[in-house]
């Protein structure tokens, strides 16, 4: 069976400072991967996807960037972290073989102090 | 641009009761796929249920169901028999296919508070 992997689960880091966070996914291959920020009280925003090792497709411009080094390793980076980057992140997978709902990792909390 | 829209930012239901939280959408798209995500405070996104657009039939799962009106653009979920457990953030979502991949639209999400 599949499973997905986040971490660190909670992160507090000065502003200023980098960040890396890591997503794994095991038991597929070539999936497709997500990145999501989740405000407090608030609906998922897309950040970044992916549909292969090296291939990052930007949704929105923000401090923030993504790389795919494996093809089920997904990172979400930032070489100064800002106030507004605190959040709960997501990473999601998807099956490139015709299955149709995305599935969550447990998430990352972080807080820029 | 697609768009999800759940208007109730908060529901509450007594346990063993029936409660319906509703979603409606915004696609000239005619082939797609909805889904309902449920958050608990543990904030793992967990999968509910799945509809496909091409299906008429609603969509089933146990407790949960759904009533999918596509030409209103409308996709509620039904909780039968509520239980303790149901209390969470339940999340609509919009699947789209677009830039050589599928992309999710999710609503602002309602909060379900079951009592006991």
């Amino acid at each position: 069976s599949q499973t997905i992997h986040q971490w660190p689960a909670t992160l507090v880091q000065p502003v200023g400072s980098p960040l890396s966070l890591e997503c794994t996914v095991e038991g597929t291959s070539n999936p497709n991967l997500y990145w999501y920020r989740q405000a407090a009280g608030r609906g998922l925003q897309l950040l970044f996807y992916s549909v292969g090792i090296g291939q990052i497709s930007s949704e929105v411009p923000q401090n923030l960037s993504a790389s795919r080094p494996q093809d089920r390793q997904f990172i979400l980076s930032s070489k100064k972290l800002l106030l507004s980057d605190s959040g709960f992140y997501l990473c999601a997978w998807r099956s490139g073989q015709g299955y149709h709902e995305q599935y969550f990792g447990p998430g990352t909390r972080l807080t820029v102090t | 641009a697609q768009t999800v829209t759940q208007s109730q930012p908060e529901m509450s239901v007594q346990e063993a009761e029936t409660v319906t939280l509703s979603c409606t959408y915004d696609t000239s798209e005619s082939d797609y796929y909805l889904f309902w995500y449920k958050q608990p405070p543990s904030r793992q996104m967990i999968l509910v249920i799945r509809q496909e657009a091409y299906k008429q039939q609603n969509a089933t799962e146990n407790r949960f169901s759904v009533n999918f009106q596509k030409a209103a653009k409308s996709f509620s979920l039904k909780i039968s028999d509520s239980q303790l457990g149901d209390a969470a953030m339940y999340f609509c979502a919009y699947r789209t296919y677009t830039s050589g991949t599928y992309k999710y639209i999710f609503g602002t999400g309602t909060r379900l508070k079951v009592l006991a």
